[in-house]
């Protein structure tokens, strides 16, 4: 099984930097995604790391480390458009199908204020 | 452009009522899933097919089943829609291998009365 957890809220002022984290306890590993939801639409992907590091990719980076089960999602310069709520979600590799199942954590909800 | 694409997006049922959820994608993926998503408890799968007439449980799947007959097609089905499965559901779907990027679709609100 796996047991994500990232903050409910977050607020952040336009134009800062924000870090979002996640931590996830897992009995197996195979990658983690991060993916932006805005209300009443549909997640879209971002990022996804399975080795440690950092990758980035414009405005976003995201970070893992995998012996410390953690990762982060960092926004920079931020816009209003960037208010949304973040996902996190870990592959597990252990579906026992074939193929496998991303476990999602509850999200984290940005406000971003001006 | 990927798409995934979903027959409803507002839906009102009654309680008791039999409810069918279509997906469809267009982009020849084996992997389709089914999540509904509630405040407070995220994403959480019911259901998913990695090939045509193949299931999986997910984590809740009590009081849903699924039909896949074309690879394009995943279907959710309430057999006796309850007042508890007012929620979104989103579909998903996936190719197999590279970093394997699940596509959401636009998701079907339903209200159970």
């Amino acid at each position: 099984g796996q047991n994500i957890d990232q903050p409910t809220e977050m607020t952040a002022t336009e134009g800062a930097i924000v870090q979002i984290n996640c931590t996830y306890q897992t009995s197996g590993f195979n990658g983690l995604f991060w993916y932006q939801q805005h209300a009443g639409e549909a997640p879209t992907f971002l990022s996804y790391n399975v080795l440690d590091g950092l990758e980035e990719k414009g405005r976003f980076s995201s970070f893992l480390s995998r012996s410390k089960g953690y990762s982060y999602l960092l926004l920079k310069e931020l816009q209003m458009k960037d208010s949304a709520s973040y996902l996190c979600a870990v592959r597990d590799p252990a579906s026992g199908a074939g193929s496998y199942q991303l476990t999602f954590g509850k999200g984290t909800k940005l406000s971003v204020i001006p | 452009d990927v798409k995934v694409t979903q027959s409803s997006r507002y839906l009102v049922k009654r309680t008791g009522e039999k409810v069918f959820l279509e997906c469809v994608q267009d982009m020849d993926h084996e992997n389709m899933f089914w999540y509904r998503q509630d405040p407070g408890l995220g994403l959480r799968l019911i259901y998913f097919s990695y090939d045509v007439k193949m299931k999986e449980k997910g984590d809740i799947p009590e009081g849903y089943s699924v039909s896949r007959e074309k690879k394009e097609r995943f279907s959710l089905i309430l057999e006796s829609a309850s007042t508890n499965q007012t929620s979104m559901y989103l579909c998903a779907s996936r190719a197999s291998g590279g970093t394997d990027t699940q596509y959401f679709g636009p998701g079907t609100r339903l209200t159970v009365l």
